[in-house]
This record gives structure tokens, sequence and C-alpha cells, in this order.
């Protein structure tokens, strides 16, 4: 079984640029979840995609926008960068049935840096 | 809205020493408990779960038990080994629209020293 894998590990951008993250998910799972976890700090939850949708977003503004592809797979975009969105962002995966999703497992993360 | 309220750290303990970390929430509802374990430059891992009142989750020889009366979900291990030392988060799921989301504590950081 093929755990949640991220790309790029690590990632250093300049502010005002924009960014792609991109998440697998684990086999036999349809939902993918995004958080941003500041240094120190729990993960925030940022959007769920299931099915190809947004089916659930938190208090992130529009520039954090995100994709999910037929394979399940997801991209999480970020535009005009701020110093602030420098965290380690994590992607997590689970399966739904009905729009309510089990377990969510995790994969280790993009650290984003931003000058 | 839910949120979690982990024991501040950070807790360093002797090897073979009796754990608790602390974990309280507020919820409406009856959400699912988890302990996910972060250790040093990698993602989270689940570490255990539970799903109803009075449940208890086991792994790796760490429990912990869903109080509704207490609204806690204490993490404990008899005795901690150096590879137990890790930053370690309490959640609880939560609807946001149709999703299912987690909602992190603060983490506590363990140290285990041989």
């Amino acid at each position: 079984e093929t755990g949640v894998t991220q790309s790029p590990t690590h990632l250093i951008k300049t502010r005002g640029q924009q960014v792609t993250l991109r998440c697998s998910s684990q086999s036999g799972h349809n939902t993918v979840s995004w958080y941003q976890q500041a240094l120190g700090q729990g993960p925030q939850f940022i959007f769920q995609y299931y099915r190809e949708e947004e089916n659930g977003r938190g208090n992130f503004p529009p520039r954090f926008s995100g994709l999910q592809f037929p394979n399940y797979s997801s991209e999480l975009n970020v535009n005009a960068l701020e110093l602030d969105d420098s965290a380690l962002y994590l992607c997590a995966s689970s399966f739904a049935r009905g729009g309510i999703s089990d377990t969510q497992y995790f994969g280790p993360g993009t650290r984003l840096t931003v000058l | 809205g839910n949120s979690v309220t982990q024991m501040e750290g950070p807790v360093t303990l002797s090897e073979e020493a009796f754990l608790t970390i602390n974990c309280t929430y507020t919820a409406t509802g009856y959400p699912s408990l988890f302990w996910y374990v972060q250790y040093p430059g990698e993602g989270l891992q689940l570490l255990l779960k539970a799903t109803k009142a009075d449940d208890k989750g086991s792994n790796k020889g760490f429990e912990a038990t869903y109080r509704k009366e207490t609204t806690s979900f204490h993490l404990e291990k008899g005795s901690v080994q150096v590879s137990d030392s890790a930053v370690y988060f309490c959640a609880l799921s939560d609807a946001v629209q149709g999703a299912q989301k987690l909602v992190f504590g603060q983490g506590t950081r363990l140290t285990i020293n041989p």
C-alpha cells in the first residue's frame, strides 16, 4: 500500500510569486485535505477536495486555491506569496463515503520559505 | 467553534518514566478524537484514535480514553523510550460545509533522556 506523497520537499520563493505544491493520495483514498503548519504551531485546515471539487474551506483567503484530479491526486496553489505563507504544508488523504470521510493520513509535507 | 487544548510543553522525562500528556476539547456533538505524532523534519503520523465515548485507542504502548464527562483524551504510556521523543498533537474531527476537517491542539514537545 502506497502512502501519501508530496512534492517538492522544500521550496524557496520570493514575495509576490506563485507556487504549486503537489500531493498523491494513499491508494484507495478519494479525498484530499490540505493544512498549513506554521513553526511551533498545530496544523490549520486550508480546504478539502472530494470528487474533484472543494467541499469545505478554512479561514484562508482566495489566493489559496486547489485542484483534485481524476486519480485523486491534488495541487495546492498559492498566489501573491506573503512572508507569512512560510510554513510546512501538509496533505492528508482519506476515504469518504457519502461525503463523510474516515481517518486522515498525512504526507511528509512541503516546507515553503518565502523571502 | 470546536477546539482542542493541550498540556503546554516542553516535557522532559527520563527513559522508562510514565508519560501523561493532557488534552481537553470543546465540541458540539461527539467528534472522533485523535493523537498524531510528528518526528523532527517529518509529517504527522496517526498514533491512535477513538470514535465514541469510553472508547480506548492504543498503539505502540500508548493509550488514550475518550472521556465524555470530562471532555478529555489524555495520552499515556507506561514506560517511555528515547525514540518516543517527538511533538504530539491532539485533534478532533469537525464538520465544515461538506468536509470533515481536523482541529489540532498546539502540540506538546516531548524529550526523553537516556
